[in-house]
């Protein structure tokens, strides 16, 4: 059971807007910044939006974050059969005195 | 280019001991804390430890609290996790990252390939 709650799965056909909730507590997103990486079959993972809105560079702006409260999300927009991969949400945890990750959310590209 | 590159991933019988590494290069590695997040088999992230740049300040999850310790050589660019009393639930790839500053953050912009433990007898 992960501290950051997310749905197991998300779909969207080509073109679509797709979006990816992750849930906390006061102790995490509701008190530190959220940060998304994407994990494409088979690699390491990869920063994909910091500080809940921010993209390093290379991140096309097709990806987008936001946050309020407890909660984020991550939104795809223009989807593309390469954004097919996992997505986790993680932030610093006060009370734990660490990172919490979500469970992950699996992307189709129908 | 900044490179960081496991190592020492192997079978190991549960109860024994393993020791990973991290060999980093293309960056000030006094610099910038580093994690270790590990993934099994089928499974999503979790969080195992991190060190801050300086090495003085670490960070453990309750589920490896204990039995893991982490430890840098900053004369040798190299990230370590020694782990002891290992559990069939500690089989996972293990991913070195590095943090967007000194001070220890969720935030990792650079990780590793990982490399694979595996607890069984």
């Amino acid at each position: 059971q992960s501290v950051l709650t997310q749905p197991p799965s998300a779909s969207g056909t080509p073109g679509q807007r797709v979006t990816i909730s992750c849930s906390g507590s006061s102790s995490n997103i509701g008190s530190n910044t959220v940060t998304w990486y994407q994990q494409l079959p088979g690699t390491a993972p990869k920063l994909l939006i910091y500080s809940n809105n921010q993209r390093p560079s290379g991140v096309p702006d097709r990806f987008s974050g936001s946050k309020s409260g407890a909660s984020a999300s991550l939104a795809i927009s223009g989807l593309q059969s390469e954004a097919e991969a996992d997505y986790y949400c993680a932030a610093w945890d006060d009370s734990l005195n660490g990172v919490v990750f979500g469970g992950g959310t699996k992307l189709t590209v129908l | 280019e900044v490179q960081l590159l496991e190592s020492g991933g192997n079978l190991v019988q549960p109860g024994g001991s393993l020791r990973l590494s991290c060999a980093a290069s293309g960056f000030t590695f006094s610099s910038y804390a580093m994690s270790w997040v590990r993934q099994a088999p089928g499974k999503g992230l979790e969080w195992v430890t991190a060190i801050s740049g300086s090495g003085d300040n670490t960070y453990y999850a309750d589920s490896v609290k204990g039995r893991f310790t982490i430890s840098r050589d900053s004369s040798k660019n190299t990230l370590y996790l020694q782990m002891n009393s290992l559990r069939a639930e500690d089989t996972a790839v293990y991913y070195c990252a590095r943090d967007q500053g000194a001070t220890v953050t969720q935030l990792l912009d650079n990780w590793g390939q990982g490399t694979l433990v595996t607890v069984s007898s």
